[in-house]
């Protein structure tokens, strides 16, 4: 059954490093979603990607946080300048084919990042 | 701000109980889906709803979208062990969802 793959499962950065974190969509997908889950607390969206630009954002995605798709596979989050509080679990999910647009949105297994 | 309320947070039940947990919204969504998911892992997707009165069925686990789309529950028959874990509800409105807290499930042998 096809999946999302998420790499790193884990990564541990120093504060104000730049991180990468990436994803490999479902192949036929053509909406790219990025989502964190602080410890504890709920999952919130961070991003949608659509035809190779960002079609929805939320308040966290701030200057610091950009998305790339790179080639026809990986789609990429870049974190620059790490602080504590981005530490959480970060999750890519894509959704959508050509014959059924917005249809549900399936997970990756997440990254963990912790900022130390 | 759309906001999704689970209830409740927690709950403990016996083997071979039936329980009913609630997704509940001011907002109308466009479709609801319902996930589980396992510590350290992500979300996995259990059922879509898109219609206001719909029911769907998967073997014990029966959901149910409210006729004005705000709402969602998802009851579950003769709970097993297997079925432990975090239950989230999830609302659809243009490319993003919106999460509720979860339903965190323990059922005991």
């Amino acid at each position: 059954e096809p999946e999302v793959t998420q790499t790193p499962s884990h990564q541990v950065t120093q504060m104000g490093q730049e991180v990468i974190l990436r994803c490999v969509p479902i192949s036929n997908h053509l909406y790219f979603y990025w989502y964190r889950q602080i410890l504890g607390q709920k999952v919130e969206f961070l991003v949608s990607f659509y035809n190779n630009e960002i079609s929805e954002k939320s308040e966290i995605f701030d200057d610091q946080f950009s998305v790339e798709r790179p080639d026809g596979s990986n789609f990429t989050l870049k974190i620059r300048s790490t602080k504590l509080e981005d530490s959480a679990m970060y999750f890519c999910a894509s959704s959508g084919d050509r014959d059924n647009m917005n249809t549900e949105a399936f997970f990756g297994q997440g990254t963990r990042l912790t900022v130390v | 701000t759309q906001l999704l309320e689970q209830s409740p947070q927690f709950l403990s039940i016996q083997e071979g109980e039936n329980l009913t947990v609630y997704c509940n919204s001011s907002s109308v969504f466009s479709s609801l889906q319902w996930y589980r998911q396992e510590p350290g892992e992500g979300p996995v997707l259990l059922v879509t709803v898109v219609t206001g009165g719909e029911v769907k069925k998967l073997k014990r686990l029966t959901f149910q979208f409210g006729d004005a789309r705000k709402d969602s529950s998802l009851h579950i028959t003769a709970a097993q062990p297997g079925d432990t874990g975090l239950y989230l509800c999830a609302g659809g409105a243009g490319n993003m969802l919106t999460f509720g807290g979860g339903t965190r499930l323990m059922v005991k042998p």
